[in-house]
């Protein structure tokens, strides 16, 4: 499964879009990226996954660019509770049980 | 009661004893995971049952011992642990290999 690379931390106001960057330069064209959140002490949490097209969830939008490098998690309107820690994975499709975590991004949400 | 449930969710042990961890999923799922949390570190996956069979191991010590007793069970039996053992134990399931997996609160786990 292909790395990602994600910024260590972001802060966004309260009310306003949180964007989430995450790179994935050496994806190939079978793997899907996934997101997760995990809200301080609790279990991770699944958010959205996405192959090629833009998806779109009750808890967030998922935009993939392009050449498929890179992605963006859109949450569009911040709540203190979507303070956490982010997670970007890339895995194939359904070919194993692995998710490989990486350290993810501490998204803080301000008042 | 819904979603992933796991006890307990604190547990303080001796390295000479012995405990169990207890996961219970209600989603209909047919794959459950342990996975541990230390402080500063990746979530690392420890077993993977799938219908009941031990599908992965990752090297884990024997000190864990992992046991399905049917698809919506899952059990952590701990013995001897060592103070690096202390760690967030988290327990997921999902449909078969599916990337969305649905974890439960986890048990803090502290091992003096």
């Amino acid at each position: 499964d292909a790395k990602t690379t994600q910024p260590t931390s972001m802060d966004c106001a309260e009310g306003r879009a949180a964007n989430l960057p995450c790179n994935h330069s050496t994806i190939s064209g079978n793997e899907y990226v996934y997101w997760y959140r995990q809200i301080h002490s609790q279990g991770p949490q699944y958010i959205i996954h996405g192959l090629k097209n833009n998806e779109t969830n009750e808890m967030a939008s998922l935009i993939i660019t392009e050449d498929r490098k890179s992605s963006t998690l859109i949450l569009p309107h911040a709540t203190l509770r979507d303070t956490a820690v982010y997670y970007c994975i890339v895995r194939v499709g359904d070919s194993n049980y692995q998710l490989i975590w990486g350290a993810g991004t501490k998204l803080i949400i301000k008042p | 009661e819904t979603g992933v449930t796991q006890t307990p969710r604190h547990l303080v042990m001796g390295m000479t004893n012995k405990k169990s961890l207890k996961c219970e999923q209600h989603l209909g799922h047919n794959a459950m995971y342990w996975y541990k949390q230390s402080a500063k570190k990746p979530l690392e996956l420890m077993f993977v049952y799938s219908l009941e069979e031990r599908v992965e191991n990752n090297s884990v010590p024997s000190r864990f011992s992992p046991e399905c007793p049917n698809s919506s069970h899952l059990f952590l039996h701990l013995h001897t642990l060592q103070p690096e053992d202390s760690a967030l134990y988290l327990c997921a399931s999902s449909f078969h290999r599916a990337g969305e997996q649905y974890f439960g609160p986890g048990t803090r786990l502290t091992v003096t």
